[in-house]
Parts: C-alpha cells; structure tokens; sequence
C-alpha cells in the first residue's frame, strides 16, 4: 500500500514531556499538510508544506509546536512540553498540487496519531 | 472570515431510505466545497468536491451534492442507503491554496 502513513499510531506521554510524530506521504506528492481533530469534531488545520517549505501555520500552532518536511518527502511534528490539551488525533494529508490551482487538489489522509497526554 | 456547520451531529436512517445530511458554509469569496467520509479505524477520504461549474456534483459510492449559492447550503444526499455507509461524514469549504476548513461531522448509521 502505497498511501499516506503515520507512525506511532497512538502515543500516551506526561505532561510536559515532548512528543514526535512522523508522517510519509505518498511518495509524487508535493503538499503535505498536518491536522489536528478532536472527539466530535472536524479536523483543524495546522500547517502545510510544499515540498520543504513551510508555508502556512494556523494560530492554533503555538510556539510548543513545530513541523519540518526537511527533504520534500517525509515530515515530523514535535510539541514540546506537552499539556493535557494537547490530547487528539494528529491527522497528516498529502496531496499533488499543480499550478496554483490549489484547492482542485484531492486530500489523501493517514489514518492519524491518537496522542493521550496524562 | 470562513466556517461551515453541519446540522445534526447524528443521522439515523433505515437501509434503502433516503440520505440527506446537512451543511451550510458562510464565506465572503467564492467557496470551493467539498464532503469526506471516515469509516471507522480509518483516514478520511474524498467524497466530492464543488469547486466550479457544475452545482450538481455526482462523487464516489453514490452520493451527490448540490450547491446553492442562494441558500449558502452544500447538502450531501444519496437515494437509497447500504448498510456500508455508516460512517462520520465531513463537510469542508476553502477558498484559498492553503487552508481547508471542516465542519465538526455528522455520524451517519444505518438501521437494518
């Protein structure tokens, strides 16, 4: 299968412990973007790369927060210090973005990181 | 600014009946639209999305949306429901290459 993974599948840390998350992309995809959802909602945007380069970041991204997709190819989230709010599903999407016709692209999602922060 | 609300946090609908599931977006520029389903233990995944054109959208498993300037709706609908559509369902509006925004789902289930 050559979709969207994500490693670990679920994490339980304590508070104030730092955690990182891996995401692989599908291997021609040029966009990736990270998600954070929370039980009984929708997914939140958290930043998006293209290629290497970070170009977005929600506010919702403290400074605790930071992603980097160092090759173009596979990305890593780290929250330092996490707190008990940060438990959620970590959710990465990659996609093939041709032109500046960003939003015709379709999203390809992992089945995310369960983060539980005791 | 830009948000969606889905109506209804559950639906509940006997197999063969009628899906509708709601969503109504607010967005000051044109929206791109688009509904995903997550099955259980599972990633999300494109159902359709409107992005220009046609307001009818046909997507994948049977499901269509129309989108209704007038009404600010993008409703998801499917004629007759399988026992395999239970699921979470996602509305989403973007407007820009950047940020796509979702609505906080709808769980779909399915009486024998």
């Amino acid at each position: 299968d050559t979709g969207v993974s994500q490693d670990p599948r679920h994490k339980i840390t304590k508070r104030g412990q730092n955690v990182t998350f891996r995401c692989d992309p599908i291997s021609e995809h040029n966009r990736l973007y990270w998600y954070r959802q929370t039980l009984g909602q929708g997914p939140e945007f958290l930043t998006y790369f293209q290629n290497e380069a970070q170009l977005e970041k929600s506010r919702l991204l403290s400074d605790r927060f930071s992603a980097e997709r160092p090759k173009g190819s596979f990305s890593t989230l780290e929250i330092q210090r996490t707190e008990q709010g940060d438990s959620a599903m970590y959710l990465c999407a990659s996609s093939l973005a041709l032109g500046r016709g960003g939003l015709n692209e379709k999203l390809f999602f992992g089945s995310g990181t369960q983060l539980s922060v005791l | 600014a830009q948000s969606v609300t889905q109506l209804g946090s559950h639906v509940s609908v006997s197999e063969g009946a009628l899906v509708l599931l709601r969503c109504n977006y607010s967005s000051s520029v044109p929206p791109y639209l688009f509904w995903y389903v997550q099955y259980p233990n599972q990633g999300l995944q494109l159902l359709l999305k409107y992005t220009t054109g046609a307001t009818l959208v046909k997507g994948i498993n049977g499901f269509e949306a129309e989108f209704k300037k007038s009404e600010t709706s993008f409703h998801l609908t499917k004629p007759s429901a399988h026992m395999s559509d239970a699921a979470e369902y996602f509305c989403a509006v973007g407007s820009s290459a950047s940020k796509i925004i979702f609505g906080s789902g709808t769980r779909l289930s399915i009486r024998p």
